[in-house]
């Protein structure tokens, strides 16, 4: 069975500072993994997709994230957060490329400090 | 316009009631899917419906019932509803492995 796991419910960072939020993942199956942002009192966005083509993932917003078959991880950054990055950030996997039901971490809720 | 519509948008309501949720993808998508996020805000599972046929039914209460009248449309009926419903229901839809997310729809049940 797959599983997400996201360490740490809640990050805060300042202005600025790098963002690193955390996601280690279990999957009998090679996994193709997600990372959505849920800003306040709305539906999930895709920020990135890993399907197998790279490790290191280029998304929208100045986000990447890098998957680490020997750490199971697939951890998103970004260099410098903005106040508009405050938000709720899942990770998910799925295990197949033609859809299917997407297993989501817990969610990391993201706080930025002026 | 909107790719994932679902309305209502909020809901409130008494235990005992049946209540339906909408949905509704301009997107051309074949497979739609119900989502439930509690209040710790995990998401899980609910169904997944493709070409209006069911591929995915997880552990979920024979109350909630959804329907697929055509690919584009993805209802949920939740019959004797319960306090522990309480909860944001999304829609989504996909082709591929990505899947595109409705605004959701909050449940309350009183």
């Amino acid at each position: 069975a797959q599983s997400v796991t996201q360490l740490g419910s809640h990050v805060s960072v300042s202005e600025g500072a790098l963002v690193l939020l955390r996601c280690n993942y279990s999957s009998s199956v090679p996994p193709y993994l997600f990372w959505y942002v849920q800003y306040p009192n709305q539906g999930l966005q895709l920020l990135l997709k890993y399907t197998s083509a790279a490790t290191l993932v280029k998304g929208i917003n100045g986000f990447e994230a890098e998957f680490k078959k020997s750490e199971t991880s697939f951890h998103l950054t970004k260099p410098s957060a903005h106040m508009s990055d405050a938000a709720e950030y899942f990770c998910a996997v799925s295990e197949n490329n033609q859809g299917g039901k997407l297993i989501f971490g817990q969610g990391t809720e993201l706080s930025v400090k002026p | 316009d909107t790719a994932v519509s679902q309305t209502p948008k909020y809901l409130v309501t008494q235990m005992g009631n049946d209540k339906s949720i909408k949905c509704e993808q301009n997107l051309g998508h074949d497979t739609m899917y119900w989502y439930k996020q509690d209040s710790k805000k995990f998401l899980k599972i609910m169904f997944s419906y493709n070409n209006k046929e069911l591929i995915i039914n997880e552990t979920v209460p024979n109350r909630f019932s959804p329907k697929s009248p055509d690919k584009a449309h993805l209802n949920l009926h939740i019959n004797s509803l319960e306090l522990g419903d309480s909860a944001v229901y999304f829609c989504a839809s996909s082709r591929g492995n990505i899947q595109y997310f409705g605004a959701g729809t909050r449940l309350s049940v009183l």
